[in-house]
């Protein structure tokens, strides 16, 4: 069954160190997003990405982030300068039709 | 703007007793409904989706909710509990009207589900 892969599955990180963090999403699919999860707070949109653009971001997705889509298979989301309070759980999800599909997730730590 | 509440995020039960989780949604628009599950240390796994089809949408692990536009909620139920559900569950909405890249996911808090042997 086609996955989403979601790569390294923990990252720490000094803080003002840049990140980057990779996906790859279900082959035929053509909608990508970015969510993430501090821990025990809810799951929250980042940013929806189509057709090589972004399409959407949420108030979080601030100038400190970017996405992009750099071989026609990896999906990525850079954090540029990294602050301890963009410590959380970040998933990617790619969608087909209706549903979308997620990642194990990416843990990341800034200490 | 979409929101949406899920009531309880904790909910205990007893094995082989009744699951409800609760949730209520907000939309100006037709939406998309979804339950999703989490389990320790594991990404998002969609149980099941409402999109405008059936009110009663039956989902994996013998898990349904219905649909009721006039009580705005989709709440989740399975008959009889097992120790395998415990997990935390997610109820989300998007925009019914755009299924495509317009048609990201807002998620509630979650509900954070307990077995009881």
């Amino acid at each position: 069954e086609p996955e989403v892969t979601q790569t390294p599955s923990h990252q720490v990180t000094q803080m003002g160190q840049e990140v980057i963090l990779r996906c790859v999403p279900i082959s035929n699919h053509l909608y990508f997003y970015w969510y993430r999860q501090i821990l025990g707070q809810k799951v929250e949109f980042l940013v929806s990405f189509y057709n090589n653009e972004i399409s959407e971001k949420s108030e979080i997705f601030d100038d400190q982030f970017s996405v992009e889509r750099p071989d026609g298979s990896n999906f990525t989301l850079k954090i540029r300068s990294t602050k301890l309070e963009d410590s959380a759980m970040y998933f990617c999800a790619s969608k087909g039709n209706t549903e979308a599909f997620f990642g194990q997730g990416t843990r990341l730590t800034v200490v | 703007a979409q929101s949406v509440t899920q009531l309880g995020s904790h909910v205990s039960v007893s094995e082989g007793a009744l699951v409800l989780l609760r949730c209520n949604y907000s939309s100006s628009v037709p939406p998309y409904l979804f339950w999703y599950v989490q389990y320790p240390n594991q990404g998002l796994q969609l149980l099941l989706k409402y999109t405008s089809a059936a009110t009663l949408v039956k989902g994996i692990n013998g898990f349904e909710a219905e649909f009721k536009k006039s009580e705005t909620s989709f709440h989740l139920t399975k008959p009889s509990a097992h120790m395998s559900d415990a997990a935390e569950y997610f109820c989300a909405v998007s925009d019914g009207r755009r299924g495509g890249s317009q048609g990201n996911l807002i998620f509630g808090k979650g509900t954070k589900l307990s077995v009881k042997p």
